[in-house]
């Protein structure tokens, strides 16, 4: 069975900061994804990392995927209220299950103004 | 409409009741998902399926079946819900055509088994 290990679980934090989430496996993933929920609605994709060693920036955001993809880093610069929600990193099978996501604990957000 | 649909959004359900979730989608994708979500836990996997006759166990499937009645259609069953069940249910559908192609998710329902 792969497992996500995401880390911190909560996060609470002033409007200005700096936070970065942690996603870690003994598995390999064909890619890594990651989502941000708010109450009441489904998950949301924010991004797709493939290669080992990718950096992508959305906006504040920057994800990172570890060579070995085997974990990955979400960063936010300067954090606003409207960041606040629960963020879930998700790893992508491979082979035979291609498609199916194995899903981290999630890290519930709050930024306060 | 919303590109996946489930139905219904909140169920209060007696301890030994039979239920059924409904989920359905208009993305055209073959492969569609249940999963689970308790505070901590993330999501889990109940049921996957890749194509109409194709169906598949996932993690926590114990006291849960499936039926995929279309491509468009996969519902839930919880043949006698006990109260461990209460949760928020999650249907999904994705095809990774697109390797950069996420799932899109329903909405939830939100179970409470008394």
């Amino acid at each position: 069975t792969q497992l996500l290990e995401q880390s911190p679980q909560f996060l609470s934090i002033q409007e200005g900061e700096n936070l970065t989430v942690y996603c870690n496996s003994s598995s390999v993933f064909s890619s890594l994804q990651w989502y941000r929920q708010e109450p009441g609605e489904g998950p949301v994709l924010l991004v797709t990392v493939v290669t080992g060693g990718e950096v992508k920036k959305l906006k504040r955001l920057t994800f990172q995927f570890g060579d070995a993809r085997k974990d990955s880093s979400l960063h936010i610069t300067a954090a606003q209220p409207g960041d606040t929600g629960l963020y879930l990193c998700a790893g992508v099978s491979g082979g035979t299950s291609y498609g199916k996501l194995t899903f981290g604990q999630g890290t519930i957000l709050t930024v306060h103004p | 409409d919303a590109d996946v649909t489930q139905t219904p959004r909140n169920r209060i359900t007696k301890t030994g009741k039979r239920i059924m979730l409904e989920c359905s989608q208009t993305k055209g994708h073959d492969r569609m998902y249940w999963y689970r979500q308790d505070p901590g836990l993330g999501l889990r996997l109940i049921y996957y399926s890749f194509d109409v006759k194709d169906i598949n166990k996932g993690e926590i499937s114990d006291g849960y079946s499936v039926s995929r009645q279309a491509q468009a259609k996969f519902s839930l069953s919880l043949e006698s819900a006990i109260p461990n069940q209460t949760a928020l249910y999650f249907c999904a559908t994705g095809d990774f055509r697109d390797e950069l192609e996420g799932y899109t998710f329903g909405s939830g329902t939100r179970l409470t088994v008394v």
